[in-house]
This record gives C-alpha cells, structure tokens and sequence, in this order.
C-alpha cells in the first residue's frame, strides 16, 4: 500500500516567522510531488510541485526534495495570517501510465497575529 | 478561464437512493480524475479518464460506483444504491493532456448517506 505521511499538526506559528510543513512516502519510484492548500471547505489549491531533488523556490514559498529519504517539505517563509490552512502533501504513483496522485491526510497551520 | 465545477455542492440522501455527481472540467483538459475524502481520511483516487476511456478505474471501491464521461467532455458519478460509508467530499480534478501535468482540482461535492 503506498502512502503518504504528514504530521496532523496543528502547527501553529506567529506571523512573520518560518513555516516548515513535512511528510514522507513509501513508493520509491515515486517521480512527482506535489503541495495543495486547503481552506476550510474549499478546493485544494495548487502551491508547488517540485520533480528533481534540491530545493525549488516561489516567492515566499519553498519545497524540497530528497528521495534517498523519501522526504519532501515545505517551507513558508514570512508567514502571513492568510497562510492558516490545511497543507496537503501528494505524490504522483510510479507506475506506468498512472497518474493518480497520493495524498497525506494533512498539516493544519495556524498563523498567529 | 473557468475553472473545474461540480455540481451539486450538497447532497443529502437516504441508505439505498441513487445519487449522481457532476464535474465539469477545465476546457481542453483531457485527462479528469475522480477523488473521495471520507471523514477523517486522506484524499484518495477513484478514476481517471483520458478523454471518454477510463485509463485507471483502481480506486473505485466496489460497483455502486459508475462513472461516465460521454464525449470526452463533463463526467458523471453514479452511486446506486448509497450506503452509509458513502458519506464524504467527492473531488473532481483535470489536467491537459501530454502527461500527468498539475491536477486543478474542483470545489467537491458533500455527500450524506442517512
């Protein structure tokens, strides 16, 4: 069974301060990963998606990659209120022709006026 | 550009009734994806169509489930009859073709199965 672990949280941090979102898969052949936002009762919201180990930057957002761990994060610099959301961590399957998505069950990140 | 649509944004029905879910995708998105998010649980994968074929049904939890999508256009979800374990947010999600690309996802339909 692949998954996708992500710590539930809440992760609560003041404003202005560095968000740091986790979470782990198991399919090692996994190619493609992906951060969703998610407002309370909304669509997730595309953030990021990173393919190639390293870090990929986009403004005050930040993911990195590293499949020898199986690992991949999310950093969210300068926090702002409007960053409170649910953070969803998806890998995309290895398998030929797949192209459905794993996802965590999610970080809920509070950010603290 | 529109984004992906889903209708209805409710839906509440008793153990037994047929429920059928609407999603509208991106225009000129190929590929369109069924998601389910049961309460407490991740996110997870019902269907993938590329166009009017169905590429990848192994999400589909058992066959109350039929999904559709005549003409490669909008696709339908079809649950008959509802059980209870039904109850969830259903998600449609579609990208271009060429690749699995980044999944734009819709606002979801909330089900409940009384």
């Amino acid at each position: 069974q692949k998954e996708v672990e992500q710590n539930s949280g809440p992760l609560s941090v003041p404003e202005g301060a560095i968000a740091s979102l986790n979470c782990t898969y198991s399919d090692r052949g996994s190619q493609s990963f992906f951060w969703y936002r998610q407002y309370s009762g909304k669509s997730p919201e595309l953030i990021m998606f990173i393919y190639s180990n390293g870090d990929k930057e986009d403004g005050r957002f930040t993911a990195q990659l590293n499949k020898a761990s199986q690992y991949v994060s999310l950093l969210i610099r300068d926090s702002q209120p409007s960053d409170s959301a649910t953070y969803l961590c998806a890998v995309r399957n290895s398998g030929a022709g797949s192209y459905q998505l794993t996802f965590g069950k999610g970080t809920k990140l509070s950010v603290i006026p | 550009e529109a984004g992906v649509t889903q209708f209805p944004s409710h839906s509440v029905i008793e153990k037994g009734q047929t429920v059928t879910l609407r999603c509208d995708p991106i225009s000129g998105h190929d590929n369109l994806y069924w998601y389910r998010r049961v309460m407490g649980k991740e996110i997870k994968f019902l269907l993938h169509f590329v166009k009017e074929s169905k590429q990848d049904e192994s999400g589909m939890p058992n066959n109350r489930f039929l999904a559709e999508r005549t003409g490669g256009t909008y696709s339908t979800l079809k649950v008959q009859p509802a059980e209870l374990e039904d109850s969830g947010v259903y998600f449609c999600a579609s990208s271009q073709g060429d690749g699995p690309e980044t999944q734009y996802f819709g606002p979801g339909t909330r089900l409940l199965v009384l």
